[in-house]
């Protein structure tokens, strides 16, 4: 079973507004990390924002946030205030920091969701 | 902050040769580096974890005769994909194991595309 859902392979979104990229995720761990990273066709991967399966608040850094559903086991991430330099290929992916997952510390990355920003 | 020199950023290759690819922390030491591959639009696919002075972790399916990896420093971890085919096109990353970076613990190189003709 996948451990990481994206379900949306491409989205569209109109310059300026807001878009939500949807992951959902599976794991027994209690303790666990969640990342978003941004990878431009340059391929480079840049990290967005990070929220513990511990945090009570939504993780927000800058125009980006996530929307914490623990019991729903989802991560979607929120761009407000979309900008062309926002195009680019987003990935979901989890950590689990106990060893009942056989994790090495290793990331587990979902397929992806590219997003394109129209003017 | 921290960094990840990745090199060579790109390199085509002859089908039957070898290809060395390296990752090296420049500010802080990496005990753990992940190796991942990403074919065309597909996602990153780990491939090995070496730790500092240690024998690397294979995922199954990745032949570890064919993507060999050397972690002697705790500055430097490389990948050499040995008698290289077209196959083995694909774009490879590493990602340093840092409890420094404020990025939660991984700093990524920049990735290297290997193109074999």
């Amino acid at each position: 079973a996948q451990k990481i859902t994206q379900t949306q392979p491409g989205m569209f979104v109109q310059e300026k507004e807001a878009v939500t990229l949807d992951c959902t995720y599976d794991t027994s761990d209690q303790s666990y990390g969640l990342f978003w990273y941004k990878q431009p066709s340059s391929g480079e991967m840049i990290f967005l924002i990070y929220q513990g399966s511990y945090d009570e608040q939504n993780a927000t850094e800058g125009r980006y946030s996530l929307n914490f559903q623990k019991a729903r086991k989802s991560a979607n991430l929120v761009i407000s205030a979309s900008q062309l330099g926002d195009s680019a290929m987003y990935f979901c992916a989890m950590r689990e920091y106990s060893n009942y997952g056989g994790s090495q510390g290793n990331l587990i990355f979902g397929k992806g969701t590219k997003l394109s920003v129209k003017p | 902050g921290a960094v990840v020199s990745q090199h060579p950023s790109w390199v085509i290759c002859k089908s039957g040769t070898s290809v060395k690819i390296e990752c090296r922390s420049l500010d802080f030491q990496a005990t753990t580096m992940f190796w991942y591959r990403q074919f065309p639009k597909q996602s990153l696919m780990l491939m090995a974890t070496s730790n500092e002075g240690s024998k690397a972790t294979y995922e199954q399916g990745v032949e570890k005769d064919k993507f060999l990896i050397n972690h002697a420093s705790l500055t430097l971890s490389t990948l050499t994909v040995t008698s290289a085919h077209p196959e083995d096109s694909s774009f490879y990353i590493c990602s340093a194991n840092n409890r420094v970076t404020s990025n939660y613990g991984y700093t990524f190189g920049s990735g290297t595309r290997l193109t074999v003709v």
